[in-house]
């Protein structure tokens, strides 16, 4: 079946910009996580979200930073006034239930602020 | 705070051989644990997750899982090229996150 699905898959944004980062999870999944790997690091957890409960922020690096999803359905990753530092790989995975179980990746998108 | 170890590498091994990824943790409650392959430039790929101590077989990869010494391993037998990569730790706890190690970068020489 399809997997996780991200777009774009590539974005460069001027400093200051906003960026919206899109993630289609694998269908039937509840869970959906946001992660962010800077190059040469390991993945940095940013926000999770499960059913109708309310989503877990605690990672979000700053108030730049919101996400949104509806019901179990797509999620939005918004960065607001970009910054350099926000260049990384945003990644997004999907489980099928709630717990520390198996998450399947999407590809990512590659956001450059220049 | 939840740790998770790994050695950076580089893990050299030639073609044919059999290649050991190690990975600590530091919360004794860890109920899950996980292995992820990622190629330069890709997403994380699941390529095994064992809950049990023990091992667990798929193919040419056994996970190892020894929880009194928190400790999880993963072993690739009959090493190909295409298997170099960066290898992923990750390990679940008691609630819904997975703490990620850093990472192995595993190159295997034909």
């Amino acid at each position: 079946g399809a997997g996780v699905s991200q777009s774009p898959s590539n974005k460069v944004t001027e400093k200051g910009k906003d960026v919206e980062l899109r993630c289609d999870p694998i269908s039937g999944h509840t869970a959906l996580y946001w992660y962010r790997q800077r190059l040469g690091q390991g993945l940095e957890f940013l926000i999770y979200f499960q059913g109708n409960s309310a989503p877990d922020k605690s990672g979000l690096p700053s108030d730049r930073f919101s996400a949104e999803r509806t019901g179990e359905s797509v999620s939005t990753l918004t960065i607001q006034r970009t910054q350099q530092e926000d260049s990384a790989v945003y990644l997004c995975a999907s489980s099928q239930r709630e717990g520390p179980y198996e998450q399947y990746f999407g590809p990512g998108t590659r956001l450059t602020v220049t | 705070q939840k740790e998770v170890e790994q050695n950076s590498g580089p893990l050299s091994v030639p073609e044919g051989a059999i290649a050991s990824l190690n990975c600590t943790y530091s919360d004794r409650g860890s109920q899950s644990f996980f292995w992820y392959r990622q190629y330069s430039g890709k997403s994380p790929e699941l390529i095994m997750f064992i809950y049990s101590n023990g091992d667990k077989e798929d193919g040419r990869f056994t996970a190892q899982l020894n929880k009194a010494s928190q400790y999880v391993s993963l072993l690739i037998r009959d090493s190909q090229p295409s298997d170099s990569a960066t290898y992923l730790c990750a390990v679940g706890g008691s609630n819904y996150k997975l703490t990620f190690g850093k990472g192995t970068l595993l190159t295997v020489n034909p």
